[in-house]
């Protein structure tokens, strides 16, 4: 499809793991990105990856790309009631993409219980 | 470092009043900038994109217009608006970067528009 894909919702509880998935949509996406959006507030760039890596973990953070599926996931270590946001997934599309062009998903609601 | 910048934070506006929403970077020099809308549903629909000075593309045509007028400097304007203009309007920029082409973009506070 031409759309970038989220689950909407993710509920976990203090401490555990979460794992947000995304499917993007060109296979020749050169870069990956995720974003994180509190309410009332704008989106924060919490990581991205160059489309020739398999993971990047940058502390409680790590990145999984499967570029056979275009399959996207952001884990989440020791997941804290402040990592309650909305999770956005982009990719920045190759051949023939607009010089810039970030396509965007839809958001994931992280919900964090104490 | 860089920073951006969007004023008003909020605005409550009636339908048919004009629009004017500011956007300015600082701390970079030619930035590619955008302005984003998101509405109910929280999907980000990418309404205007600028390489450069009065260089202006629109990505879906519509109530609203973008002007550049200097560099670091972006605006969102309608002379009429409806209620549908309602949303959180997002401002971003991004240089790119090196070989590889890495570009990233950051993105403003936002402005939320209720048109009433």
């Amino acid at each position: 499809g031409e759309d970038v894909e989220q689950s909407l919702f993710l509920s976990v509880r203090e401490g555990d793991s979460s794992v947000i998935n995304c499917t993007y949509t060109d296979s020749s996406s050169t870069y990956l990105y995720w974003y994180k959006q509190e309410p009332g507030a704008g989106l924060q760039l919490l990581t991205y990856i160059f489309s020739n890596m398999d993971m990047k973990q940058d502390q409680r953070l790590t990145v999984l790309l499967n570029k056979k599926d275009k399959h996207l996931s952001l884990r989440i270590a020791d997941t804290q009631t402040g990592d309650s946001a909305i999770y956005f997934c982009a990719e920045r599309r190759g051949r023939g993409s607009t010089l810039g062009r970030l396509y965007f998903g839809r958001g994931t609601q992280l919900t964090v219980w104490p | 470092s860089q920073t951006i910048h969007q004023w008003p934070a909020t605005l409550v506006q009636p339908v048919g009043s004009p629009l004017s929403l500011e956007c300015t970077v600082e701390g970079t020099s030619n930035p590619n900038l955008y302005w984003y809308r998101q509405a109910a549903g929280r999907g980000l629909q990418l309404l205007f994109y600028s390489v450069g000075i009065g260089q202006i593309s629109s990505e879906v045509p519509q109530n609203l217009s973008a002007s550049r007028p200097q560099d670091r400097q972006f605006i969102l304007s309608s002379k009429k608006l409806l209620l549908s203009d309602s949303g959180f309007y997002l401002c971003a920029w991004s240089v790119i970067l090196g070989q590889a082409k890495q570009e990233t973009q950051y993105f403003g506070p936002g402005t939320r528009l209720l048109v009433l």
